[in-house]
């Protein structure tokens, strides 16, 4: 099993759509959960992070933790073209842990 | 700031030729690096890790290896390329304090024809 399992997608939404990206995790030590985003032929950026359970928001983006059933989630609202990327959630405990990456198209 | 530079930025090589790769990171010390690979439509592949000078931790048995001769430089070797070798090289570093921080370099885009 992954320590990190993320939907490949691709996801289509038109501008302004409310997006919801998400990831599993299997290892309940797991402390700290990042949101990376990725352009087309670049490398990742971070884009938040989240310690433990919780929410937490950064302008249009909110990323989301439940440990109870070890979910990670990232919302982004009013999405805009801008935001056509591939986002990568991940992990850490001692080194780093990817998802493979959902790709997300937000047409105008 | 802190900055990681990567070069080349794209890069085609001969089956069987050598590799070098380069990384260097600007304005931190004693950083962790990494290196990773990324094949088209698929996740990060971690392949080398260090945490200080000479200190090279392998995650995947390849005919790649790492070295660091420096604090702040990471270099990706291979004697003989591969077709599968092909594939997107990430750079990244994270400070010793931070269990979530790490940053990415622009990569290398390897072609092995």
């Amino acid at each position: 099993q992954k320590e990190v399992e993320q939907d490949p997608g691709p996801l289509s939404v038109p501008e302004g759509a409310i997006v919801s990206l998400n990831c599993t995790y299997s290892n309940s030590a797991f402390q700290y959960f990042m949101w990376y985003r990725q352009y087309s032929r670049k490398g990742p950026e971070l884009l938040m992070y989240t310690y433990s359970s919780g929410n937490k928001e950064d302008g249009r983006f909110t990323a989301q933790v439940d440990k109870s059933s070890k979910y990670i989630s990232l919302f982004i609202r009013d999405s805009q073209p801008s935001d056509s990327a591939t986002y990568l959630c991940a992990t850490s405990f001692n080194k780093f842990y990817f998802g493979s990456g959902t790709k997300l198209n937000v047409k105008p | 700031s802190q900055t990681i530079h990567q070069w080349p930025a794209t890069l085609v090589q001969p089956v069987g030729s050598p590799l070098s790769l380069e990384c260097t990171v600007e304005g931190t010390s004693n950083p962790n690096l990494y290196w990773y690979r990324q094949a088209a439509g698929r996740g990060l592949q971690l392949l080398f890790y260090s945490v200080g000078i000479g200190q090279i931790s392998s995650e995947v048995p390849q005919n790649l290896s790492a070295s660091r001769p420096q604090d702040r430089q990471f270099i990706l070797s291979s004697k003989k390329l591969l077709l599968s070798d092909s594939g997107f090289y990430l750079c990244a570093w994270n400070p010793r304090s931070s269990s979530y921080e790490q940053y990415f370099g622009p990569g290398t885009r390897l072609t092995v024809t």
